[in-house]
């Protein structure tokens, strides 16, 4: 089982700030089966990023993944404050799929 | 537009079974595959299993083996995830996803809204 580690666990920001989310496999992933992820309390996942670089449907051009091997990067550029919430990443390329331990990223 | 609804919140005994539902639209049902993930409070989401919704191919986590089964109804265009010999630590949030196909390299693409399953004696 590949196993996700995100750092850091908590990030405190103030809305216009830049994030930086880390996110290390235990194992080379292939690119294209790395996702990102976005979740509020009492909502289910939203989907982000795909593929470690692709944006979803609707997803705003603050939100960038990067990464290749074994890191990968979620930016979030000027902070909105929607985007205040828990993120998480996701391999797929593995069975079981598996997800990261999140980093939530909160109001200084 | 895609659409994921799933059933209402449960609780169950130890040792009982739970049967939740998720019933989609707004897309080809039979040309993806749903997964079901769990979320217990304050952890991350663990994957469960998946159904090819086309053929009914079913694919599970060794750590659910025996106990869960995921089903699917053509018709509906509904899957059923049923989880049996309840603990208390099967309380979780529990959801259904769409992988995306191709054009989302398989991504879990849109969700339910989740189903909140209590164990409590």
């Amino acid at each position: 089982e590949i196993v996700l580690t995100q750092s850091p666990a908590t990030l405190s920001l103030s809305p216009g700030e830049s994030a930086t989310l880390s996110c290390r496999a235990s194992q080379t992933l292939s690119y294209t089966y790395l996702a990102w992820y976005q979740q509020k309390p009492g909502q289910a996942p939203r989907l982000l990023i795909y593929g470690a670089t692709k944006r979803a449907t609707g997803i705003p051009d603050r939100f960038g993944g990067s990464g290749s091997g074994t890191d990968f990067t979620l930016t979030i550029d000027r902070l909105d404050p929607e985007d205040f919430a828990v993120y998480y990443c996701h391999q797929y390329l593995n069975s079981p799929p598996t997800f990261g331990g999140g980093t939530k990223v909160e109001i200084k | 537009q895609v659409q994921i609804v799933q059933s209402g919140a449960e609780v169950k005994r130890p040792g009982a079974s739970v049967k939740v539902s998720c019933k989609t639209s707004g897309f080809t049902f039979n040309s993806y595959a749903i997964h079901w993930v769990r979320q217990a409070p304050g952890q991350r989401p663990e994957w469960m299993g998946w159904i090819i919704a086309g053929n009914g191919d079913t694919k599970y986590s060794e750590k659910f083996q025996g106990r869960l089964t995921i089903t699917r109804d053509t018709s509906a265009s509904t899957t059923h995830m049923e989880l049996s010999s309840l603990r208390s630590e099967d309380t979780a949030v529990y959801y259904c996803a769409r992988e995306g196909g191709y054009s989302s390299a398989y991504s879990f693409d849109f969700w339910g809204q989740g189903t909140r399953v209590t164990v409590s004696s």
